[in-house]
Parts: structure tokens; sequence; C-alpha cells
């Protein structure tokens, strides 16, 4: 079956612009995660959705970042007036709303702000 | 502040050899131990999973040790091949009521197996 799509892969926007960020979890998957992953580290949180309802924005690094699954399948991260600090892999993950339900993984949209 | 700090940052390891990545948490209410491995330009994949009540857990050439009271635990890769050349990121998480689980990463193991 498909597996957690993303779009677009690669981003390139300049300082100051808008980008939406595309989020196709596996079909069913009631919980989708956010995370951002600077180069050489971690993946790190940003927000989580439970169905439509978003439960936890706790990781969202300014109030330009925004996301949204208003019908609770695809979701949309959008970052407003782009600096080069948001500059990273935004990587989607969708699961199971059940103990322990793994986390997929989508391949991620690289984001370059020049 | 780092949560689960992971070392070493970079590994290099002889075709057969034993690869281990060892991690330690501070938050004691994590209870969930997974382990990720990553390919350039892909997403990370679940490798492994460990809860606390157990001290060891093994699937196939992969082994999870976790030493609760050190609140740390570590992946071996034995008899380590070439296409295990990834990184490798173990992270934490707390159950939350209500919520699915919120995974809190290290910052990742580049791992090169030599052929």
């Amino acid at each position: 079956g498909a597996g957690v799509s993303q779009s677009p892969r690669y981003k390139v926007a300049k300082r100051g612009q808008d980008v939406a960020l595309r989020c196709d979890p596996i079909s069913g998957h009631v919980s989708l995660f956010w995370y951002q992953q600077a180069l050489g580290q971690g993946p790190e949180f940003l927000t989580y959705f439970q169905n439509e309802a978003q439960l936890d924005k706790s990781g969202l690094p300014s109030d330009r970042f925004f996301a949204e699954r208003p019908e609770g399948s695809v979701s949309t991260l959008k970052i407003q007036r782009t600096q080069q600090e948001d500059s990273a892999v935004y990587l989607c993950a969708s699961s199971h709303h059940r103990e322990a339900s793994p986390l997929h993984f989508g391949n991620g949209t690289r984001l370059t702000v020049t | 502040q780092q949560q689960v700090k992971q070392s070493p940052q970079s590994l290099i390891v002889q075709k057969g050899g034993i690869s281990i990545i060892n991690c330690a948490y501070e938050n004691t209410a994590f209870d969930y131990f997974p382990w990720y491995q990553q390919f350039p330009g892909k997403g990370p994949a679940l490798l492994i999973a460990i809860r606390p009540d157990v001290s060891e857990k093994k699937e196939g050439r992969f082994t999870i040790s976790f030493n609760k009271s050190a609140k740390q635990f570590s992946l071996h890769i034995m008899d380590s091949q070439p296409g295990d050349s990834a990184t490798y990121f173990c992270a934490a998480s707390a159950a939350v009521s209500g919520s699915a689980r919120q995974l809190t990463f290290g910052s990742g193991t580049q791992l090169t197996v030599l052929p």
C-alpha cells in the first residue's frame, strides 16, 4: 500500500515568500505529526493532529508557522515570510491511534530559503 | 533542552563487525524507546523498539539493550553490512492519555560499514 506522501520534494523560496507543504498520510491513520529536521540533526516535533483537531502545536517555532488538516486526512504546513533559518527538511508522519503504533514517515520536503 | 543524548556522532565499522550506538535520556516519564534508520533523501523508518520492562530485545542482527536505572539504552548491530550504512536515531516518548505518542529524537549517528 501507499506510504506517507509529501509534496513538493524540494522547494526553493526567496526570503520573505510564503510556502505551503503538503502531506498525504496513510489512509485510515488518525494521528498526523509534522517534524522539522535541520541538516545533520534529528527530527524535532512541530505539531500533532488527531483527525482534524490540532492537539499540540507547542513545537511551532513562531507564529509564521501554521498547520491545518481540515478534513482529517491531508495536512498542509504553511510558513509565512520565510527566513533563512527555516531552511530544513520538513517531515510528515502518520500512525494509527493505538498504543505504541509505529510512526510512518514520508520522505520529506527539503526547503531552502535564499 | 536536549532530552535524548546520542553518541557517537559518526561511526566507521568493518564489514562483519559490531556497531554500537548509545543514548541517554533525562525524562523519567519516557516509557517507549524506538530506533529509526534513515537513508539519504528518505524519511526515518522504524527499526526496533523496546519498553523499560525488559532489558534487552533482539530482532535479527539488531539488539536494543536497556538500563533503566542509568537511563541509558543502546543499539547493537551484529555482523554489520555495507547496506547498514545509514543514519541511526534513537528516540523516546511518554504516554499521553487520549493522544498519540510524540517522539523526542537524538541527534543521530552516521554509520559507515566498510566492505
